[in-house]
């Protein structure tokens, strides 16, 4: 079956820009988590779904950043008022359980590389 | 806050020769899990660990869970040039929902 997917694979914006990244995780995961990789680092999370729920927002850097999940499904992370900063590699996972499931292996997806100019 | 430290950062190897990553925690772990990331690709799941002390082998990789559940190791016999990437642990501890991924140990195995 597909893995999971994020779109675009590349986004090159300029400062003070909005930006929305996607993504689709596998069919039937019901956890899904948000993380940012800059240049040569480690991950950092940012969020994470159990469902449509957000019981841990904890990560997400500034109030530019928000995410939302519909349907148990798609996965939107919005950035605002871009700032060079917010240039990273941008990894979506999901995993079939929540963090207290034996079955909570993270896939991830192929990450959205954004740019801000 | 908890910090999850890996060590070293870098290691270069002979092919064939053997490598190991350590994970440390502030905290006591819930369980731990391990992942490698190629150069230019995303975090690969290898394993979970979830027991005090325990053990788990993969092939030519075993992954330890120190009794103390603070810190992890990962070890790889007879490494070959396919070992090549950065090896990552994450954690997470009783009662929070995010994983803390650790540092990371970047390989490079020279044929």
């Amino acid at each position: 079956g597909a893995g999971v997917s994020q779109s675009p694979s590349n986004k090159v914006t300029e400062k003070g820009k909005d930006v929305e990244l996607r993504c689709d995780p596998i069919s039937g995961h019901t956890a899904l988590y948000w993380y940012r990789q800059s240049l040569g680092q480690g991950l950092e999370f940012l969020i994470y779904f159990q469902g449509n729920s957000a019981p841990d927002k904890s990560g997400l850097p500034s109030d530019r950043f928000s995410a939302e999940r519909t349907g148990g499904s798609v996965s939107t992370l919005t950035i605002q008022r871009t700032q060079q900063e917010d240039s990273a590699v941008y990894l979506c996972a999901s995993s079939l359980a929540g963090h207290r499931s034996v079955y909570n292996e993270q896939f991830f997806g192929p990450g959205t590389r954004l740019t801000v100019l | 806050g908890q910090q999850v430290m890996q060590i070293p950062q870098y290691q270069h190897v002979q092919e064939g020769e053997d490598f190991t990553t350590y994970c440390n925690s502030s905290t006591t772990l819930s369980n731990i899990q391990w992942y490698k990331q190629r150069p230019g690709g995303h975090p690969v799941f290898l394993i979970q660990l979830v027991k005090s002390g325990e053990v788990k082998k993969q092939k030519r990789l075993t992954f330890q869970f120190g009794e103390a559940k603070k810190n992890s190791s990962l070890h790889i016999t007879a490494t070959q040039t396919t070992d090549v990437g950065t090896y990552f642990c994450a954690v997470t501890t009783s009662g929070t929902y995010k994983y803390i991924f650790g540092t990371g140990t970047r390989l490079k195995v020279l044929a």
